[in-house]
C-alpha cells in the first residue's frame, strides 16, 4: 500500500528541547510539505521540497528546520527557537505536473509543550 | 497567508438533506482544491477543479468555479452521518513558479445528525 507515514502520533516536548517529525513515502513523489495546523484554524506552510537535497521556507518557518537526503524522507526538527510549538503537524506530497495534482497527507503528529 | 475563505465556519444538517460550502480566494489560481479532514486526522482530497473549468462531480460531490467572482461552491448530495468532517478549500496561486505550494483556507464544520 503506498501512502505516508508521519511518526510519532503523538510527542511530548520540554521547553527548550529540539525534536524531530519524521515523514516518510513510498509514493515517488518529487514534492513533499509540512503544515502547521493550529485547532479551528487552516493549515500554514512551514517548509516544502520539490527535489532531493533542495528545499524552501514557507509562510511560518522560523523555529523549524528541515532536511531532504533521500526522496522518501522528509524529516521536521522544532527547535528551541519556535516558541509556540503546540500544534498538529501535517505531511503532504504530491507529483507536480503543469495544471497541478492532488496532495495526498500524511496522519500527523500532535506536538504538545509540557 | 491565508488566500481561501469559507463561509460558513459550521453546518449542522440533517442525514439525506444536501450540504453546501462556499469557498472565496484573492488571487488568480491554477486550480482549486477540496479537502476533507475527519476529526484528528490527516486531509483527504476530494477534488480538483482546474481554472479553466467550471464545474465538476465526483460521485455524491458537485464542485463550481466562478473565476470572475473568484469563489467556489462544494456540494454533497444526500449527505450522510459519515460525511461528518471539517472541508478546506485549497489554491494552486498563478504565478507560484510551479511550485505545487498550496493555499488553505480555514475550513467549514460540517456535522450531519442521523
Amino acid at each position: 500500500d503506498g501512502g505516508i507515514t508521519q511518526s510519532p502520533k503523538y510527542l511530548f516536548r520540554k521547553e527548550g528541547q529540539n525534536v524531530t517529525l519524521s515523514c516518510e513515502q513510498n509514493l515517488n513523489h518529487d514534492a513533499m510539505y509540512w503544515y502547521r495546523q493550529d485547532p479551528g484554524q487552516g493549515l500554514r506552510l512551514i517548509y516544502y521540497s520539490q527535489i532531493v537535497n533542495d528545499f524552501q521556507k514557507g509562510d511560518i518557518a522560523e523555529g523549524y528546520s528541515v532536511s531532504r537526503e533521500k526522496k522518501e524522507s522528509f524529516p521536521l526538527t522544532v527547535t528551541s527557537a519556535q516558541k509556540n510549538p503546540t500544534a498538529f503537524y501535517l505531511c503532504a506530497s504530491s507529483i507536480y505536473t503543469f495544471g497541478g495534482n492532488g496532495y495526498t497527507f500524511g496522519s500527523g503528529t500532535r506536538l504538545t509543550v509540557v | 497567508s491565508q488566500q481561501g475563505e469559507e463561509d460558513p465556519q459550521a453546518l449542522s444538517i440533517q442525514e439525506g438533506e444536501n450540504a453546501t460550502m462556499n469557498c472565496s480566494y484573492k488571487t488568480s489560481i491554477n486550480n482549486l482544491q477540496w479537502y476533507r479532514q475527519n476529526s484528528g486526522r490527516g486531509l483527504v482530497h476530494l477534488i480538483l477543479i482546474r481554472s479553466n473549468e467550471r464545474e465538476k462531480h465526483s460521485g455524491r460531490l458537485r464542485v463550481t468555479l466562478d473565476t470572475s467572482k473568484k469563489s467556489s461552491s462544494l456540494l454533497i448530495t444526500a449527505s450522510r452521518a459519515a460525511d461528518t468532517a471539517s472541508y478546506f478549500c485549497a489554491t494552486d496561486p498563478l504565478g507560484s513558479s510551479n511550485t505545487g505550494k498550496l493555499i488553505f483556507g480555514q475550513g467549514t464544520t460540517l456535522q450531519v445528525k442521523p
